[in-house]
């Protein structure tokens, strides 16, 4: 029940671009996108709802394809500050897990 | 106010002892959780409440317990835990309960990092 994230881990300079996938074996309400650093909470990127959107947040931004039960975020010229764990989540019904996770560390 | 604040930030406990953990929030949100956050790992929901209630308990042991006193409280009450047990425990709130239908996500508190020996 728990969505499978990929790639586990990246390593970008700063200004490269990096895809994030989310993929879930069950059929999605909707996709929470999550970032975390060390040793901080998790904090809330954007939600994309059932309907198939996309959706924008500065130079961060996300598709949510629900046929394929699957969503991508997207980060374009990476910042320093975009360092951290990345997390999807997914609702299913009243049930929401988290995925896997993905860490993505930006270099100068 | 838009945090959520939790309350301590770190505990140290031996397994006989009794403690709770705090979790406050002002934004108005209906609900509530608990998750627990091992090291490299993603969080894992403990507890929902839902307008004070208590409606999800994901099989957590009784050594765990909960308790929301009002709609901006939220408490976990830890007693005879394990060595296992010491974790990142997060609190988060929602406007509304699960599914969630508006724009707006989890926020979460910075959470209280558990060691227990």
């Amino acid at each position: 029940q728990q969505p499978v994230q990929s790639p586990q881990a990246v390593i970008l300079r700063e200004g490269e671009d990096a895809v994030i996938n989310c993929s879930s074996s069950k059929a999605l309400y909707s996709v929470h996108w999550y970032r975390q650093k060390h040793g901080e909470a998790p904090v809330f990127l954007m939600i994309l709802l059932k309907g198939g959107e996309q959706k924008g947040h500065d130079k961060i931004s996300a598709s949510f394809n629900e046929k394929k039960q699957q969503s991508s975020l997207y980060l374009t010229a990476s910042q320093l500050s975009y360092s951290g764990t990345y997390f999807c989540g997914t609702e299913t019904g009243n049930q929401f897990y988290f995925g896997t996770g993905t860490s993505l560390t930006v270099i100068p | 106010d838009t945090e959520v604040t939790q309350t301590p930030k770190h505990l140290v406990m031996g397994m006989t002892n009794k403690k709770s953990l705090k979790c406050e929030q002002h934004m108005g949100h209906r609900a509530m959780y608990w998750y627990k956050q091992k090291a490299k790992k993603p969080p894992e929901l403990m507890f929902v409440y839902s307008y004070e209630k208590l409606s999800i308990n994901e099989s957590v042991p009784s050594r765990f317990s909960p308790e929301c006193p009002n709609s901006s409280l939220l408490n976990l009450h830890l007693h005879a835990l394990q060595p296992e047990d010491s974790a990142l425990y997060l609190c988060a709130s929602s406007q509304e309960s699960p599914p969630i239908r508006g724009l707006d996500g989890y926020t979460f508190g910075s959470g209280t990092r558990l060691t227990v020996v």
